[in-house]
């Protein structure tokens, strides 16, 4: 199975900074990569496909980038509405796996 | 409106059995790959089952191989999840997931969750 590690495990970060989390696979999967949060009770929402494509309807303050096992989510200016939970996931190969998850929360 | 909405969990004896169903509306379900993907308490998201557009290949992870079984009626536009034998570290939040869309034999490259139920709720406890 690839393994999926992000970094950190948890963020504390203030309104209208920029956030970063890096995701790393254990092997090259290409661009075959996407990232989500998931905000309490509520069920994950795709933020970014294929690393770098940003999903319809989804503030253009989110992007990603990278390529091959090393990938990175940012937010460029941090709302409060984006406390959550941030998750990467490849879907190079089977199984589909996810990192262990990105804490955001609010300094 | 795109949505999916998750049924039959609940509270099964260690052993037991469930089946959970998603029902699909406001897009053509028959073109999409769909999926489970569930979530232990306070823990991550773990992919579960795949099934692609025509139920004719399925996918499960190793944990779920030989005791769950994904299905589909794209006449009904529902996915189903048999889950048998199960455990108490099957406990979990389930969610049914949209894939990636298929045409015939063509499919799109993206293969994304882009759309999730709600999620619904099977414990395993005696």
């Amino acid at each position: 199975d690839i393994q999926m590690t992000q970094s950190p495990s948890s963020l504390s970060a203030s309104v209208g900074d920029r956030v970063t989390i890096t995701c790393q696979a254990s092997q090259d999967i290409i661009n075959s990569l996407n990232w989500y949060h998931q905000k309490p009770g509520k069920a994950p929402k795709l933020l970014i496909y294929d690393a770098s494509n940003l999903e319809t309807g989804v503030p253009s303050r989110f992007s990603g980038s990278g390529s091959g096992t090393d990938f990175t989510f940012t937010i460029s200016s941090l709302q409060p509405e984006d406390i959550a939970i941030y998750y990467c996931q490849q879907y190079d190969s089977l199984p589909y796996t996810f990192g262990q998850g990105t804490k955001l929360v609010i300094k | 409106e795109v949505q999916l909405v998750e049924s039959g969990g609940g509270l099964v004896p260690p052993g037991g059995s469930l089946r959970l169903s998603c029902a699909a509306s406001g897009f053509t379900f028959s073109t999409y790959w769909m999926h489970w993907v569930r979530q232990a308490p306070g823990k991550g998201l773990v992919w579960v089952s795949r099934i692609y557009t025509d139920g004719s290949r399925t996918n499960h992870a190793d944990s779920v191989r030989g005791r769950f079984t994904i299905s589909r009626d794209n006449a009904k536009n529902t996915l189903y999840l048999q889950m048998n034998s199960l455990r108490a570290d099957d406990t979990a939040v389930y969610y049914c997931a949209r894939g990636r869309n298929c045409s015939g034999a063509s499919c799109i490259y993206r293969d994304a969750f882009d759309i999730w139920g709600q999620g619904t709720v099977v414990t395993v406890s005696s």
